[in-house]
């Protein structure tokens, strides 16, 4: 199985620029969720998508949004950009394997530098 | 609220060594699953662990097993003979019916195995 897929892996934007970030999903998992991840955070939830609805979201601004398309591939967008977005992006793609046990499997990231 | 805590910042140790990774977590969920992941330079997480606190035994997935103390809330990694590719960031993670389907990440613990 192809794993997790996030493009693009490094990306620079200026302040108050937006920016699309892509996510692959493992095939056949339905679900995506983004986590941004920052030295001074940690690894913070975003949100999550399942058959292309929003079914859980993070305490972040609305400037954070995403969707989920019909093949299960996902984006999120930030809209105007600020220094404090400069981050990696995780997604991660998950099933679940028997009652409580979700199997989640992150990608490599996108490095997000804002400048 | 539901919170992970990994107490080392840092832990030295040398090839084929064991080592311990602290995390301590808090929740009032009955229903929970703990992760561990571990996260190379390269910034992908890389799943290695899953315990559930209704599992009767510890987990164990070849050279890592999870010390699983459920009374005094910690879920430690165990990491039996070191190897030089187990340098990298360890993060523990919990979710549980309160957080739906968001994992709620520690601050991680950097392990630098010596030769």
């Amino acid at each position: 199985k192809a794993g997790v897929t996030q493009t693009p892996r490094y990306l620079i934007k200026t302040r108050g620029q937006q920016v699309t970030l892509s996510c692959s999903p493992i095939s056949g998992h339905r679900s995506v969720s983004w986590y941004q991840q920052t030295p001074g955070q940690g690894l913070q939830f975003l949100f999550e998508y399942f058959s292309e609805t929003q079914r859980n979201k993070g305490n972040f601004p609305g400037r954070f949004s995403g969707r989920q398309f019909s093949n299960s591939r996902s984006e999120m967008n930030v809209s105007t950009l600020e220094l404090g977005d400069s981050a990696l992006y995780l997604c991660a793609s998950s099933e679940t394997v028997s009652g409580p046990r979700i199997v989640y499997t992150f990608g490599s990231g996108t490095r997000l530098t804002v400048v | 609220a539901q919170k992970i805590t990994q107490t080392q910042p840092g832990m030295f140790v040398q090839e084929k060594e064991a080592v311990t990774l602290d995390c301590t977590y808090d929740t009032s969920d009955p229903s929970y699953g703990l992760f561990w992941y571990k996260q190379p330079s390269s910034g992908e997480m890389i799943f290695l662990i899953y315990q559930g606190s209704y599992d009767q035994q510890n987990a164990t997935e070849g050279r890592y097993s999870l010390n699983f103390q459920k009374a005094r809330k910690s879920a430690n990694l165990v990491i039996s003979a070191s190897q030089l590719g187990d340098s990298a960031m360890y993060f523990c993670a919990m979710r549980d019916n309160q957080a739906g389907t968001a994992l709620i990440f520690g601050k991680g613990t950097t392990l630098s195995v010596s030769s």
